[in-house]
């Protein structure tokens, strides 16, 4: 089956600007991840959503950043005014349920903050 | 707080064999996780330990021991498509997973 998808694969934005990164997870997980990376350094938490349970926010960097999850599907990760330090590739996972170890990722937003 | 450490960097032969070392701290710890992840890819699970002990899957071998917050990646007869940034990452009790720093394995001939 089709795995986790991401789009866009690129965004590049001005200073200031809001950006929309959307997440397709694979069909039936209940859970999905947000994370982001940059370059050269770990995967940095951001937002975890688990079937109808309330997020775990705990991840997100400022009040700029929000997420929210329809129909316990897609997800879109939403970066208010960005800032030079939010360039990064933000990653999508998702995985069958919180008993599941292994997570599912997709290949990534670079985002770069011009 | 949280943490995990491992080497930022390893490099080894062709045919080697190399460990990569991973210790944590963390609360409500659950299992250990490790990830591969090529240049320009996406993160690929790789094993996972929820218990003490060696899990063997192919070349790859992952080891736990919760009484030393310590875990480590045995990777064997190493192939050049093996250079790659290798995670670990502390699963918790609630499902979420908290990755270290990486370590870049470079494959020599």
């Amino acid at each position: 089956g089709a795995g986790v998808s991401q789009s866009p694969s690129n965004k590049v934005t001005e200073k200031g600007k809001d950006v929309e990164l959307r997440c397709d997870p694979i069909s039936g997980h209940t859970a999905l991840y947000w994370y982001r990376q940059s370059l050269g350094q770990g995967l940095e938490f951001l937002i975890y959503f688990q079937g109808n349970s309330a997020p775990d926010k705990s991840g997100l960097p400022s009040d700029r950043f929000s997420a929210e999850r329809t129909g316990g599907s897609v997800s879109t990760l939403t970066i208010q005014r960005t800032q030079q330090e939010d360039s990064a590739v933000y990653l999508c996972a998702s995985s069958p349920g919180t008993g599941a170890y292994e997570q599912y990722f997709g290949p990534g937003t670079r985002l770069t903050v011009t | 707080g949280q943490s995990l450490e491992q080497p930022s960097e390893v490099t080894a032969v062709e045919g080697a064999i190399v460990q990569i070392n991973c210790t944590y701290q963390t609360s409500g710890f659950y299992g250990l996780s490790w990830y591969q992840q090529h240049d320009g890819g996406a993160p690929t699970f790789l094993s996972y330990n929820a218990l003490d002990g060696l899990e063997e899957t192919g070349r790859f071998s992952s080891f736990l021991s919760r009484s030393d917050s310590y875990g480590y990646l045995l990777l064997q007869e190493l192939q050049m498509k093996d250079s790659a940034s290798y995670f670990c990452a502390v699963r918790r009790n609630t499902g979420k997973l908290i990755f270290g720093q990486g370590t870049t394995l470079q494959v020599k001939p």
